[in-house]
């Protein structure tokens, strides 16, 4: 039968260099946006939330911003190494009822 | 400390056939979720439970049951196996309103 292929968004960067993964979400009502990254075979990892009233938050290496008026995050890794390749998620935590939701994902290559 | 263990870790049906995938934490957390991975979908939402006791439908329900048996456990029921169930089935646990989900290794389901 036919197979179904991959159909990520891609982002192909050179080792050292910043990378900038970009995400859209369309519900305001969010308390929390959250990043996560998953490598080949395993299941998502946390790696930084901000919270819906903020507009930035800085972790090791990783800097998320949220544009709450063109409903807009985007995940800055600095340095980019080759252990940063993998898939990264945006997801959404709504508030009341805890419902946990992901975005489809970027496919990200270091290049050594 | 396991983390989140999921069982199996691989298994083909037939369809029509029934199975029940296992899901269990031992952090303590009040949250678990179910959610399938398909390649270019990213990952979905079957089913989530804010606490023991309570359990409610997420992004694609149909076709699915589960029974949250006490805090640590949350399973997965495919009455029914389709062809269209075949994915990669994720459980998941977090702190009540928390962002920080801790992922099982995920269930590869093939239903031929």
């Amino acid at each position: 039968g036919e197979s179904v292929g991959l159909h990520l968004p891609t982002l192909s960067v050179q080792e050292g260099d910043n990378s900038i993964i970009n995400c859209a979400y369309s519900n305001s009502a969010s308390d929390y946006f959250i990043w996560y990254k998953q490598e080949s075979g395993k299941g998502p990892q946390f790696i930084i939330d901000i919270r819906s009233n903020m507009d930035k938050r800085q972790g090791q290496r990783v800097t998320v911003l949220l544009n709450k008026t063109v409903k807009h995050l985007s995940l800055q890794i600095a340095a980019t190494q080759p252990g940063d390749s993998a898939v990264y998620f945006c997801a959404e935590n709504r508030g009341s009822n805890y419902k946990l939701t992901f975005g489809k994902g970027t496919l990200l290559t270091v290049n050594p | 400390n396991a983390g989140v263990t999921q069982t199996p870790k691989f298994q083909v049906l037939k369809t029509g056939q029934s199975m029940t995938l296992q899901c269990a934490q031992d952090m303590n957390h009040n949250s678990m979720y179910w959610y399938r991975q398909d390649p270019g979908m990213g990952l979905r939402l079957i089913y989530y439970s804010a606490s023991e006791g309570t359990t409610d439908k997420g992004e694609v329900p149909n076709g699915y049951n589960v029974s949250r048996l006490n805090k640590r456990e949350f399973s997965l029921r495919l009455e029914s196996a389709a062809p269209s169930q075949t994915s990669v089935y994720f459980c998941a646990s977090c702190i009540t309103g928390g962002t920080e989900a801790f992922f099982g290794q995920g269930t590869r389901l093939t239903v031929v």
